[in-house]
């Protein structure tokens, strides 16, 4: 099936660290988007990347799409306690809703 | 605006009921989605509708059927609840082509099924 691979699953970080988590996939993509879902919350929308190489930022986030369109990662600078939750890639398999989450992953974040 | 709104926020089932989830958005969007989050397993879309009228199924449909009723509404219906049916449902809409728009979600209906 034309699934994604999210590691790690879970990642402790201390306050300031850096945090990076990785979105794989087999098959091209012809785009992914990324979501944070805050522990108790509903996922909400961070970013869509679209172009081959594409990299975007957002304050300290930074994503970015490989050269392939098989990969993608999202990438935070500083870690605060605000960053806490779950992070899910969400991909297009090119087919009218076939849309597929990554299993997500889980950012705790120690003061 | 309210966005995208679920109810019930919470409900518990015993094994063989009905229930339907309801879902309304009123940020006149074409799509609208139904998924299911259980621990481990991420978000698994179980329906979607490409447009008023449409509905189609995605990865995780058997036990579940969907109405479009109108363009801001899509509710997702348990004929035999089961307790494998027990998760968290979240209803999303998009405002574009399902495979290029950024979608919003509700705040999720939280089913138990004895």
């Amino acid at each position: 099936g034309q699934q994604v691979m999210q590691i790690p699953q879970y990642q402790h970080v201390q306050e300031g660290e850096d945090f990076t988590t990785y979105c794989n996939s087999s098959t091209t993509l012809s785009n992914i988007q990324w979501y944070k879902q805050r522990p108790g919350g509903h996922p909400v929308f961070l970013i869509q990347l679209v172009k081959s190489g594409e990299v975007k930022k957002q304050k300290r986030l930074t994503f970015q799409f490989g050269e392939a369109k098989k990969n993608s990662s999202l990438h935070i600078t500083a870690t605060q306690t605000t960053d806490v939750g779950t992070y899910f890639c969400l991909r297009d398999g090119g087919s009218q809703g076939n849309l597929i989450f990554g299993k997500g992953t889980k950012l705790s974040v120690k003061p | 605006n309210a966005g995208v709104t679920q109810t019930p926020k919470f409900q518990v089932l015993k094994t063989g009921q009905s229930m339907t989830l309801q879902c309304a958005q009123d940020m006149n969007h074409n799509s609208m989605y139904w998924y299911r989050q259980d621990p481990g397993m991420g978000l698994r879309l179980i329906y979607y509708s490409a447009s008023e009228g449409t509905t189609d199924k995605g990865e995780v449909p058997n036990g579940y059927n969907v109405s479009r009723l109108n363009k801001r509404e899509f509710s997702l219906r348990l004929e035999s609840a089961a307790p494998s049916q027990t998760s968290v449902y979240f209803c999303a809409s998009s405002g574009g082509s399902p495979s290029l728009a950024k979608q919003f979600f509700g705040p999720g209906t939280r089913l138990t099924v004895l």
